[in-house]
Formats: C-alpha cells, structure tokens, sequence
C-alpha cells in the first residue's frame, strides 16, 4: 500500500509540450506539497496545499499550475515544457503545518528533449 | 540565497567507522531541524529530528548535535554500515505567513559506507 503514489514515474517529452503529473496520498493528511530535485539533488518547494487552499507558491514560472481536486490529490501541470524542466519532481504530504514529517512519493523523473 | 548549508557533499566511509554530517543555518526563525535520507529512486524519508532546545538527539545509530549559538547542527551515524549508503539532507523549518510552515533542505550529502 503505498502511501504517498505518483504517476507516471518517467515522463520523456519534446520542448513545447503540456503534460500533467498526478499525486494521491491515502494517510488522511491535510496537506501537500510539490518539490523540484535538481540535477544536483538540490531540493527545493514548489508549492503548497492545505485542505485544498494554495498556501506556499514559490518563485515559480506560471506555467506550472497545480490543482488539488481534494484533500487527497495534487496534481501538476506544466505548459510549454522547457529543457529546463527536467528534473525529479517529488510529491509530498503532511499532517497539519506543524512539525510533522513529510511523506513523499518516489518521484517524476521529468526529461524534456 | 541558500538558507541552510551543508557540508561535504560527498562522504566514504569504511565499514564500522562513523559518519559526520554538518549543517550551518542563518535563519533565527528556523524551530525544528529534521534529517531526511534518501535512496536511488526514491523519495526522502525523515531519519530523525530536534528542536533547539535540547543540544543532542540519539536514535538508535543516528544522533543529532546540535549548537544554537552557532547555528549549526550535525549527524553523526555510528557503526556505519553499507545499507547506510544514501543521500542525507538536513532541513530546517519556521513559522511561514501565520500558520503555514516551510521545510528548507540543505544540498545533500551523498554518503557511500564501503564494505
């Protein structure tokens, strides 16, 4: 049973596309989180969701789009990819906005050629 | 600006030996220092954490150190084993617009324990 579950795991793509990469955890939390891992493992938030609410939206281009249908999904969006783009993208999740752990999924491992 | 530095990047140890980590934060705000580790394909997954009112946290082989007044703070894995192998971030967190919290990880350190 996994908790935290991404899909697709890879995605290959061409510059200039659309594609979406879905999140769905099943531990009841309230909140989640987009991450972006570099090629260097650097770790850095995207966004963040509670209770469906957008309530961390970093330094990203606004062709990244999430959309949290419910509590228990958090979907991205990305328009005209760009080479840049390619990177792990980690799906996380949370109880609450305190100190509890995250829950992350095992990665979109995104390629844009 | 990279809020939480962490050094080195890369770590061998032998088998049996001990890990050292190291962790330097510039934000007074940050209240909860948690360490994630991280194996090929998959996500991190929290190890173990503090808060700065204590100076040292053990779980087990993993300790956390950790220095407020010099705003660092370190792990320390004992008896290493190669199972151990993995990528360490340490991670700080504050208070963010009321009471909405964000997570800032270090840069990683690839840990590599040889047999």
């Amino acid at each position: 049973d996994t908790a935290v579950s991404q899909t697709p795991k890879y995605l290959v793509t061409q510059m200039g596309n659309d594609k979406s990469i879905k999140c769905e955890q099943n531990l009841g939390h309230d909140t989640m989180y987009w991450y972006k891992q570099d090629s260097k493992k650097f770790l850095k938030i995207m966004f963040s969701y509670n209770n469906k609410e957008l309530i961390i939206n970093e330094t990203v281009p606004n062709r990244f789009s999430p959309k949290s249908p419910d509590k228990a999904h958090l979907n991205l969006h990305i328009n005209s990819l760009e080479l840049g783009d390619s990177a792990v993208y980690f799906c996380a999740s949370s109880q609450g906005v305190s100190h509890s752990p995250l829950h992350f999924g095992n990665g979109t491992r995104l390629t844009v050629t | 600006q990279q809020q939480v530095k962490q050094s080195p990047q890369s770590l061998i140890v032998q088998k049996g030996g001990i890990s050292i980590i190291n962790c330097a934060y510039e934000n007074t705000a940050f209240d909860y220092f948690p360490w994630y580790q991280q194996f090929p394909g998959k996500g991190p997954a929290l190890l173990i954490a503090i808060r700065p009112d204590v100076s040292e946290k053990k779980e087990g082989r993993f300790t956390i150190s950790f220095n407020k007044s010099a705003k660092q703070f370190s792990l320390h894995i004992m008896d290493s084993q190669p199972g151990d192998s993995a990528t360490y971030f340490c991670a700080a967190t504050a208070a963010f617009s009321g009471s909405a919290r964000q997570l800032t990880f270090g840069s990683g350190t690839q840990l590599t324990v040889l047999p």
